[in-house]
């Protein structure tokens, strides 16, 4: 299975952007990228996912790295509410199937 | 819209009792997962079903099993319970669509095994 490898934690002060990053150097051209968060005591949420070009959405953009290599979830103004677990998941052929694989993400904590 | 829906949302059970889980995915979606995440760690992949095929296996103890039914609703049923399966439990489906898809995760059944 592709890996992908995340800063255990990041603070960030409310209302200011934030920047997620994600490194996945044995990415294959055809594994997406996914983000999802969890806020504790929820289940897993969808943020975004990618395959090569930038994505934006209503919750985040994801910038996607030239090779593809690493790719960062941008909160564009940060929450109380955005304070989760953040993970970045490759989904695709050589990643495992279709199956979700979380790792051990990101811990947002969000500084008002 | 509708979601993933689980039940129970809580369970309580003794050592060795048996468990069942339920999923009802979201209707048109043709993949379901089950993931179990204890106190602390992050979810973990038992298993999933394509079209009620069991489609992948992880780390699912042979305790546990699985299927999903002609209606698409998933069950996971957990026997000689053990107090290491006190855990979150959570159902995801997907819609078609390979890779490109997101998956949607249900508000998750907490165990507790006394």
């Amino acid at each position: 299975d592709a890996k992908t490898t995340q800063p255990n934690s990041m603070e960030s002060n409310e209302e200011e952007p934030v920047h997620l990053p994600c490194n996945h150097s044995t990415i294959s051209g055809t594994d997406y990228i996914h983000w999802y968060r969890q806020l504790p005591s929820q289940g897993p949420e969808y943020v975004i996912h990618g395959l090569t070009s930038n994505v934006n959405n209503r919750m985040a953009s994801l910038a996607i790295a030239e090779d593809r290599k690493s790719s960062t979830l941008i909160l564009h103004r940060a929450t109380l509410r955005d304070a989760a677990v953040y993970y970045c998941i490759l989904r695709g052929p050589t990643s495992g199937t279709y199956k979700y694989i979380f790792g051990t993400g990101t811990r947002l904590k969000v500084l008002a | 819209a509708a979601g993933v829906i689980q039940s129970p949302r809580h369970l309580i059970k003794e050592k060795r009792e048996t468990a069942t889980l339920k999923c009802y995915p979201i209707p048109r979606h043709d993949t379901v997962y089950w993931y179990q995440q204890g106190p602390g760690q992050d979810p973990q992949f038992l298993i999933s079903f394509y079209e009620k095929m069991q489609s992948d296996k992880g780390s699912i103890p042979d305790r546990f099993s699985a299927q999903q039914f002609s209606d698409y609703h998933s069950e996971l049923n957990m026997s000689s319970l053990e107090l290491g399966d006190s855990a979150l439990y959570f159902c995801a489906s997907s819609p078609p669509g390979g890779y490109n898809t997101e998956a949607f995760f249900g508000q998750g059944t907490r165990l507790t095994v006394v």
